[in-house]
């Protein structure tokens, strides 16, 4: 069966911290897909990023970076010089090569204080 | 471009009444998937379609629950007769299949539909 398990349910961080929020995942494919979407408090759901499991190389973009690790089946998500519009909830969402479903996360709740 | 688009965005019913939820899904994008969200059960799929085709709807709640595909550019979720625990915010994905044919490649969101059920 596959599962996301996101551990922190809110975070709560000052502005210009670095924060970072865990996904840990569990699967049998040994292809999948990782994902991170952002969910503002205007509600909507917005993909961040996308990686496959052959794919271990950490990607950066911007203030965003992200650190895939197989070994410990975690995708991680680090926020650098967190801002306030980072608020929002974060899911992390898994899916496999036989299986057109996402399996989302519970979500984190970030909450970046001025 | 223009994304998902859903409609409505806000609907407020009684108890009883039908309730139909919209879709448009990107252009090009033949993989179509309904989301409910609530707070205490999250993120849940409720139905996808390939190429309009109903591929698994075991997240359909029970029978009052309905989703049609009629063409690559349209989709419904029906509701009949609506009650108030059905009260939620649904969302609407498309993705494009990619190489393999299979949704498998990134979903994007519509804003949501937000439904209370009186």
């Amino acid at each position: 069966a596959q599962k996301v398990t996101q551990a922190q349910t809110e975070i709560s961080v000052v502005e210009k911290e670095d924060v970072t929020l865990d996904c840990v995942y569990e699967t049998r494919d040994t292809t999948y897909y990782l994902f991170w979407y952002k969910q503002p408090p205007s509600g909507e759901l917005v993909f961040l990023i996308r990686r496959n499991s052959f794919d271990e190389q950490n990607e950066i973009s911007g203030r965003y970076s992200w650190n895939f690790q197989k070994s410990t089946s975690s995708f991680n998500f680090t926020i650098t010089a967190s801002q306030v519009v980072d608020s929002a909830v974060y899911f992390c969402a898994l899916s496999g090569i036989n299986t057109d479903k996402l399996i989302f996360g519970t979500g984190t709740r970030l909450q970046v204080f001025p | 471009d223009a994304g998902v688009i859903q409609s409505p965005r806000h609907e407020v019913t009684e108890m009883g009444q039908e309730v139909t939820l919209r879709c448009k899904p990107i252009s090009g994008h033949n993989s179509l998937f309904w989301y409910r969200q609530t707070m205490m059960r999250g993120l849940e799929l409720l139905i996808y379609f390939n190429n309009n085709v109903p591929i698994d709807d075991s997240g359909m709640p029970e029978d009052r629950f309905s989703a049609k595909m009629p063409n690559a550019s349209f989709s419904t979720l029906k509701i009949q007769p609506s009650e108030p625990r059905d009260s939620a915010v649904y969302f609407c994905a498309s993705s494009w299949p990619g190489r393999s044919g299979r949704g498998i490649d990134t979903q994007y969101f519509g804003p949501g539909t937000r439904l209370t059920v009186l």
